[in-house]
Parts: structure tokens; C-alpha cells; sequence
């Protein structure tokens, strides 16, 4: 069945440093992926799309690479503020249905 | 520019009473809505989603149902709670391309005792 995975324990960066976030899948081969940021008891953002052509989106301080031989897209933040402590959500997609196959997120802490 | 609202924020039902969360759109035509479950450390569980006024379909057979009578507005409801219904339910928006990217409501905590 298809799987994605996120950093299931909380990444604490400094500030100031880049913060390197990881999703990786299996048994699936996504036409695009998105990343999203969701703040505690509220709804995701999106934040970036990708598509399996593309190999980096950037925005911002925002980086994305999407490597579909290794099966990973990693997502980048630089300059990292305490404002960016959120968790991150990764998001597959391009099969039928409309439907999306989630990560779990990962929780980002940056310390001031 | 666009708005999704969402209520009820919280709400605490119990076992066996009727559920009803509304979901609204502005500022844009002949949206798909989608209700989703979070559950806490599991990715977002599609439960519906709707590309017009009256289609529904369902990805996860449940005691809950959908309804869309307006082309803005998505309804999910039930008869009966369970316990395992509590949990953090989302509703969205996107535009009709299949990749373009989802705008949530604030979502709806509800827990049933």
C-alpha cells in the first residue's frame, strides 16, 4: 500500500540556522507534491507545490526539492524565525478521486 | 478574495446524538469541498468530497454523511455518534484543476463522551 513518512519527533533548530524538513514515500509515484504548514487547533496553509518534473521550487525563504528516484522531497527554511515554529504537513498527489495521501507532519521548534 | 468558514470550532456530544458541521465558501464558483479527519499523529483521512451541488462521494465508510445543497456550502452530519468519532475534522476548497493546492476552514474539535 502506499506510504509517506515525516520526522515523527519534533526538530529543534536555532534560530537563525536552516531547517531541513523530510518526506518520504513508497509505493507510489505522485504526479506533485505540496507542503503545508498547520499552527496548533487551526486549519493547514498551503505553502509550495511541486511537480515531478520540476527538481526545486523556491519562495522566499522556502526551498523544495522533489528527487522521484529517491522518493523524497525535503523542505527547506532559511534564516529560521521563532514566527516559523509550526508543524509541516507533505501531501501526495495525482490519482484519481481528488484525493491526497498525507503525511503525519513533522513539529519544527525553533529557539530563539 | 476567497473565505472558507467553518463551524461549529468545538463542540462536545454525547454517544448517540446527532452531529451537523457547516461549511461555507465566498468569493468563488463551482468549488470541490472536502470534509477530512485528524486524527492527533496521522495524516489527514479524506471522508468526502464533492465536485457539485448534490455529488458526493465517500472515501471511508463511517456513520457519517455529506451533503452539498448549495454550490458554496458542505454539510457533515450524523444520526448517532460514536466515541471514535471525536477527533478534528477540516473542511477545504480548491479550484476544479485536480493540482491546485487546498484552502482550509479553521476546523471543528469535537468530542464525544
Amino acid at each position: 500500500s502506499q506510504k509517506i513518512e515525516q520526522n515523527s519527533e519534533a526538530l529543534n533548530i536555532q534560530e537563525g540556522k536552516t531547517a531541513t524538513l523530510t518526506c518520504n514515500y513508497t509505493n507510489y509515484s505522485p504526479a506533485y507534491l505540496q507542503w503545508y504548514r498547520q499552527d496548533p487547533g487551526r486549519g493547514p496553509v498551503f505553502l509550495l507545490l511541486i511537480r515531478e518534473n520540476e527538481k526545486e521550487k523556491r519562495k522566499e525563504r522556502l526551498k523544495v526539492t522533489f528527487d522521484t528516484t529517491l522518493k523524497q522531497s525535503l523542505f527547506h527554511i532559511t534564516a529560521s524565525q521563532p514566527a516559523d515554529s509550526a508543524t509541516y504537513l507533505c501531501a501526495l498527489g495525482g490519482g484519481s478521486n481528488y484525493q491526497l495521501i498525507w503525511g503525519a507532519g513533522t513539529k519544527l521548534i525553533i529557539k530563539p | 478574495s476567497q473565505t472558507i468558514h467553518q463551524w461549529p470550532a468545538t463542540l462536545v456530544q454525547p454517544v448517540g446524538s446527532p452531529l451537523s458541521l457547516e461549511c461555507t465558501v465566498e468569493g468563488t464558483s463551482n468549488p470541490n469541498l472536502y470534509w477530512y479527519r485528524q486524527a492527533a499523529g496521522r495524516g489527514l483521512q479524506l471522508l468526502f468530497y464533492s465536485v457539485g451541488i448534490g455529488q458526493i462521494s465517500s472515501e471511508v465508510p463511517q456513520n457519517l454523511s455529506a451533503s452539498r445543497p448549495q454550490d458554496r456550502q458542505f454539510i457533515l452530519s450524523s444520526k448517532k455518534l460514536l466515541l471514535s468519532d471525536s477527533g478534528f475534522y477540516l473542511c477545504a476548497w480548491s479550484e476544479r484543476v485536480n493540482t491546485g493546492e487546498l484552502f482550509f476552514g479553521e476546523g471543528s474539535r469535537l468530542t464525544v463522551l
